[in-house]
């Protein structure tokens, strides 16, 4: 596609329910990364995956957060349990391959309630 | 560990003026360094991408510069417009890890 496509755009969910975050990356592009942001700060890095393999998953906060990326495309970011903490905006990005800069999707701005 | 920081926090001008953001991070060994703009509930703009080989880069009334050795980048904007008004930031990649770490951003309001 043109450019880096997230979705849902907004997710409201109760506290201890699952949710799924779906990122479309550019096409071609072999770098795909997730970071999270809460109001007011900058995004925070949770993972990145070169290919289908998580290179570095040194920012997901906890075992409850996993992200996979089957066939190097499309990439989902999984939260089991969900807590009130998680609210925040999570931004997908792309990158032809690594030393490139980045383009970022919209985000998802997930709620929980 | 890399820490970036961003200065002013905010900033409010009128319409015309020349601005500089200021960017600095704590690790010199960086691989590039990244300006984006957010605009209010949206994600980020790339607007100019410096190699670690490089001393600035321009895109139109924008100009960024990076001082490696002492830890520093500034985005330069000319004649600033209001179309201008979003929170800037910056990011720095460093040679052993592919992530970017971000600045908390500069929120600009520029009035006419």
């Amino acid at each position: 596609g043109a450019g880096v496509s997230q979705t849902p755009s907004n997710k409201v969910t109760e506290k201890g329910k699952y949710v799924e975050l779906r990122c479309d990356p550019i096409s071609g592009h072999t770098a795909l990364y997730w970071y999270r942001q809460s109001l007011g700060q900058g995004p925070e890095f949770l993972i990145y995956f070169q290919g289908t393999g998580a290179a570095d998953d040194s920012g997901l906060p906890n075992d409850r957060f996993f992200a996979v990326r089957p066939e190097g495309s499309v990439s989902t970011l999984k939260i089991q349990r969900t807590e009130r903490g998680d609210s925040a905006v999570y931004l997908c990005a792309s990158s032809p391959d690594q030393g490139y800069g980045y383009t970022f999707g919209s985000g998802t701005r997930l709620t929980v309630v | 560990k890399q820490e970036v920081t961003q200065i002013p926090a905010a900033l409010s001008v009128p319409e015309g003026e020349n601005l500089v953001l200021n960017c600095s991070f704590t690790d010199s060994a960086i691989y590039n360094l990244q300006w984006f703009r957010q605009d209010p509930g949206k994600g980020l703009t790339s607007l100019l991408l410096i190699q670690s080989s490089q001393r600035e880069q321009t895109s139109g009334r924008l100009n960024a510069s990076l001082d490696k050795s002492s830890g520093r980048s500034t985005l330069y904007i000319a004649a600033s417009q209001p179309g201008d008004s979003a929170t800037y930031l910056c990011a720095v990649r460093t040679y052993n890890t592919d992530k970017l770490i971000f600045g908390t951003g500069t929120r600009l309001q520029v009035f006419p």
